[in-house]
């Protein structure tokens, strides 16, 4: 049950776009569907950004949008808002029955 | 609205045990398969345990695997971890989460506040 791998920090200007990448392998990513991408504001419980790969829960900005191609998922987020500042994890369901998180990303909109 | 709310965190001997609680409201607790995440102090979050809407299907991290134990209690609405053996690498804000679905593979959609536990 290795995590998947996210990088340790991206940055963008307020109205840029960036995207967040998240590895792993044929037996999460890349064999399921079920990938979901999770933002935590220091200090707050995590809240569901994006689940099944690409769909958004009601309440969530379409300016969040997910993908998948392999054993690779992504998180990209447009528009940059200052308020976007916060750690995001994924996370994917595996073949033992069992879910993982990435390191987790830290945002900083400079 | 849905709330979940965690309690039975606190400070235990490496060895000892402990159990923790979540108590649900705001929608039909027994539609839906629930987890725990924990969280170490300043680090990432590790997804622990999963519980089926009926019981019948639990899972669990390796790093878990065999200390710890999931429960449901439906008529309650509540959902459990029973810690055993307790290490200091449990350390932790332990999160309940709700599942999207009735079974495991649903992501988790609501979490509540979560209850620290420290083992020293």
């Amino acid at each position: 049950q290795s995590a998947l791998t996210q990088p340790a920090s991206v940055s963008g200007s307020p109205g840029q776009s960036i995207t967040i990448s998240c590895t792993g392998a044929s037996s999460d990513i890349g064999g399921y569907t079920f990938v979901s991408w999770y933002q935590q504001l220091p200090g707050k419980a995590p809240k569901l950004m994006i689940y099944d790969v690409g769909k958004r829960p009601s309440g969530v900005s379409d300016r969040f949008s997910g993908s998948k191609s392999g054993n690779t998922a992504s998180l990209t987020i447009s528009g940059l808002q200052a308020e976007d500042e916060a750690d995001y994890y994924c996370s994917s369901f595996t073949s033992s029955v069992t879910w993982v998180f990435g390191g987790g990303t830290k945002l900083t909109v400079l | 609205e849905v709330q979940l709310v965690e309690s039975g965190g606190g400070l235990a001997q490496p060895g000892r045990s402990l159990r923790l609680s979540c108590a649900a409201s705001g929608f039909t607790f027994d539609d839906y398969a629930m987890h725990w995440v924990r969280q170490a102090p300043g680090k990432g979050l590790e997804w622990i345990s999963g519980i089926s809407w009926n019981s019948a299907i639990t899972s669990y991290a390796d790093s878990v695997k065999g200390r710890f134990i999931i429960s449901r209690d439906n008529a309650k609405n509540s959902l459990y971890l029973q810690m055993n053996s307790l290490r200091a690498e449990d350390t932790a804000l332990y999160y309940c989460a709700k599942g999207g679905g009735n079974w495991i593979y649903f992501y988790m959609d609501v979490w509540g506040k979560g209850t620290t536990v420290t083992v020293s």
